[in-house]
């Protein structure tokens, strides 16, 4: 049973597109959210991170919106680049406790 | 830069036998992890370290034991390896407590196949 439910599994887009990943969550006590990017043969690497405090947060191209009452979040990625292709996987984390990641989604940018 | 060096990108070994994975860090983080990834299923944490001699459990611990003797070494450990632990296995370290907002840190993992 996954505690954290990322959606699409794979996800195709053009150059220069939105890539949109998103995930849901049941547990109300997780109190930190990471995304980590991981590129064929590597392995995975934090991205960015949020906290249920804010409801955006935002570095370079890539964006997390958080929507505490819907329980779910997502990762934006802005004119997206081949650069980008890779698998990115969300978790949260309740304090005091360990990472529960999401089932990943591989992502393709097409040039 | 933070390394994470597991021994082996790939590794086949046959049903019965006894596998040793081996990860070593060079940072002198506290916290030593091994996760075994499946597709679909993300990142499931199998043990951890948070000193050395010291461990815990993750989520799926069973058919698993894991060796910290050093700071800078964790083991994973198949018992009497099974086709079900066909996977990719990923070692991480982290500095500070294992339960904080540090960044893990992982290897390239290794590509484990059981016949």
């Amino acid at each position: 049973q996954q505690q954290v439910k990322q959606s699409p599994q794979s996800l195709i887009v053009q150059k220069g597109g939105i890539s949109i990943i998103n995930c849901a969550y049941e547990n109300t006590a997780f109190d930190y959210f990471p995304w980590y990017q991981q590129f064929p043969g590597k392995g995975p690497a934090l991205l960015i991170a949020i906290r249920p405090d804010v409801s955006e947060k935002k570095e370079g191209r890539f964006t997390i919106s958080f929507n505490k009452s819907a329980k779910q979040f997502s990762l934006h990625i802005m004119d997206s680049q081949p650069g980008d292709s890779a698998t990115y996987f969300c978790a949260a984390r309740v304090a005091g406790n360990m990472l529960t990641f999401g089932g990943g989604t591989r992502l393709m940018v097409k040039p | 830069d933070v390394k994470v060096t597991q021994s082996s990108r790939y590794l086949v070994k046959r049903t019965g036998e006894k596998v040793f994975l081996e990860c070593v860090q060079d940072m002198d983080h506290e916290n030593m992890f091994w996760y075994r990834q499946d597709p679909g299923l993300g990142l499931r944490l199998i043990y951890f370290s948070y000193d050395v001699k010291m461990k815990e459990k993750g989520d799926i611990p069973e058919g698993y034991s894991v060796s910290r003797e050093k700071k800078e070494r964790f083991s994973l450990i198949l018992e009497s390896a099974s086709t079900n632990q066909t996977s990719m296995y990923l070692c991480a370290s982290s500095p500070g407590s294992p339960r904080s907002n540090q960044p893990q840190h992982f290897g390239d993992g290794t590509r484990l196949s059981i016949l």
